[in-house]
């Protein structure tokens, strides 16, 4: 099956820019989107179509893709950016799936 | 404004089966589809499968087959997720999301826990 592969974890100091990766044999093919998940909080959409962002979020969140990887990068992290990140894409025949999810911890 | 209001908590024994529902409001139901994701404790998100609300079609997730059906009631803007042979390992926060320019809009959570 399918799979989006992110790294478990990133940190930070306030400031900073953090960029979490996410990547998959598709992703060439396929639009990738990023939500965060703070705790107790249901996801929230941060960047569709590779490196779109969807109103009411920051201007610091921005995405990008290259090849089979994709990126969120947050510019000028604040602590309120403190959050699990994952990214979401397709396979061929329409079956979503999520990476495992990167935990952002600001210093 | 656009919202999805789920249906509440739920304890089923295994081998039950638990029905949750998704109200939406704000948009028309029927322009856009509903996919259902899931998140047990301490996990990542798992994506369950999804429904077009126009025409009832549905994709579902390769493990879920045979044990899940979603479907919708366009007379109540309503979506339903039903998942049938509950196993401990079914526990888990579900969600419904609305796909728009990817999952644009998501209900508050449904907690469904499964134990004897």
């Amino acid at each position: 099956s399918y799979e989006l592969t992110q790294p478990p974890s990133v940190s930070v100091s306030p400031g900073q820019t953090a960029r979490i990766t996410c990547s998959g044999d598709a992703l060439p093919k396929q639009y990738a989107y990023w939500y965060q998940q703070k705790p107790g909080q249901a996801p929230v959409l941060v960047i569709y179509k590779d490196s779109e962002r969807p109103s009411g979020i920051p201007e610091r969140f921005s995405g990008s893709s290259s090849g089979t990887t994709v990126t969120l990068t947050i510019s000028g992290v604040q602590a309120e950016d403190e959050a699990d990140y994952y990214c979401q894409s397709a396979d061929s025949s329409g079956t979503h799936v999520f990476g495992g999810g990167t935990k952002l911890t600001v210093l | 404004q656009v919202q999805l209001v789920q249906s509440g908590a739920e304890v089923k024994k295994p081998g039950a089966s638990v029905k949750v529902s998704c109200k939406a409001s704000g948009y028309t139901f029927t322009s856009y589809g509903i996919s259902w994701v899931r998140q047990a404790p301490g996990q990542g998100l798992e994506w369950m499968g999804w429904i077009s609300a126009y025409n009832g079609n549905t994709n579902y997730a390769q493990k879920l087959q045979g044990r899940v059906t979603m479907t919708t009631d366009t007379s109540t803007s309503t979506a339903y997720m039903e998942l049938r042979s509950l196993r401990s390992d079914d526990t888990a926060v579900y969600y419904c999301a609305r796909e728009g320019e990817g999952y644009d809009y998501w209900g508050q959570g449904t907690l469904v826990t499964v134990s004897s």
